[in-house]
């Protein structure tokens, strides 16, 4: 069955960076587009990055980019995301997701992994 | 950006009974519309996309309905494990855009 594992995330000060990972099994994670959607304490869902399935597009949302990079590494079936520059208003839950067609639709999510920015 | 309105924020149900919940766009989306579920603690899971098809495994008593700017999540018969809160999202337009979220819960 389709899994996803986020892990890297932590507490860090305002400025500092942290990359976070995301172990995908369970389907040829090669062959699909890929994304990272946060959620505030207590909000609703943003949608922050996407990757093709080569790693040859990337797009982001107005509110990181410039900061945060996603990238992946298919010979190791692991999608990252590289966030610099952190803000308190980075402070989220964050997930990947993985999407059917690369059509920005999400069919299976990892379990999150918690971001805190404060100082 | 495209504007997602969930209505209502909360809507108390009895187990048993039905629950229909709303999404309006603020521009037309075509059908490209897509329901979630997330119980609190838990990672979101998609229920239905292209506005009206189940995804793997959900069971019949969800379906969706509409199009254009109006769609409609509907569960017929209320089971304990559907207490949840259910997001919209978009996905005709870039940026993909979530709803706020309609809070389901027990009456």
């Amino acid at each position: 069955q389709v899994q996803l594992v986020e892990s890297g995330g932590g507490v860090v000060q305002p400025g500092r960076s942290l990359r976070l990972s995301c172990a995908a099994s369970g389907f040829s994670f090669s062959n699909y587009g890929m994304h990272w959607v946060r959620q505030a304490p207590g909000k609703g869902l943003e949608w922050v990055a996407v990757i093709s399935f080569d790693g040859n597009n990337k797009f982001y949302a107005d509110s990181v980019k410039g900061r945060f990079t996603i990238s992946r590494d298919n010979s190791k079936n692991t999608l990252y995301l590289q966030m610099n520059s952190l803000r308190a208003e980075d402070t989220a839950v964050y997930y990947c997701a993985k999407d059917p067609l690369l059509r920005y639709l999400f069919d299976y999510w990892g379990q999150g992994t918690l971001v805190t920015v404060s100082s | 950006e495209i504007v997602m309105t969930q209505s209502p924020a909360t809507l108390s149900v009895f187990p048993g009974e039905r629950a229909t919940l709303s999404c309006r766009a603020s521009q037309s989306v075509s059908s490209t519309l897509a329901w979630y579920q997330q119980i609190p603690g838990q990672a979101p899971r998609l229920l239905i996309y292209d506005a009206s098809t189940r995804a793997t495994g959900i069971p019949a008593r969800f379906s969706g309905s509409g199009s254009g700017p109006e769609f409609t999540l509907t569960i017929s018969s209320l089971q304990s494990e559907d207490f949840a809160v259910y997001y919209c999202q978009q996905y005709n337009d870039w940026p993909p855009i979530f709803g706020q979220g309609t809070k389901l819960e027990i009456k």
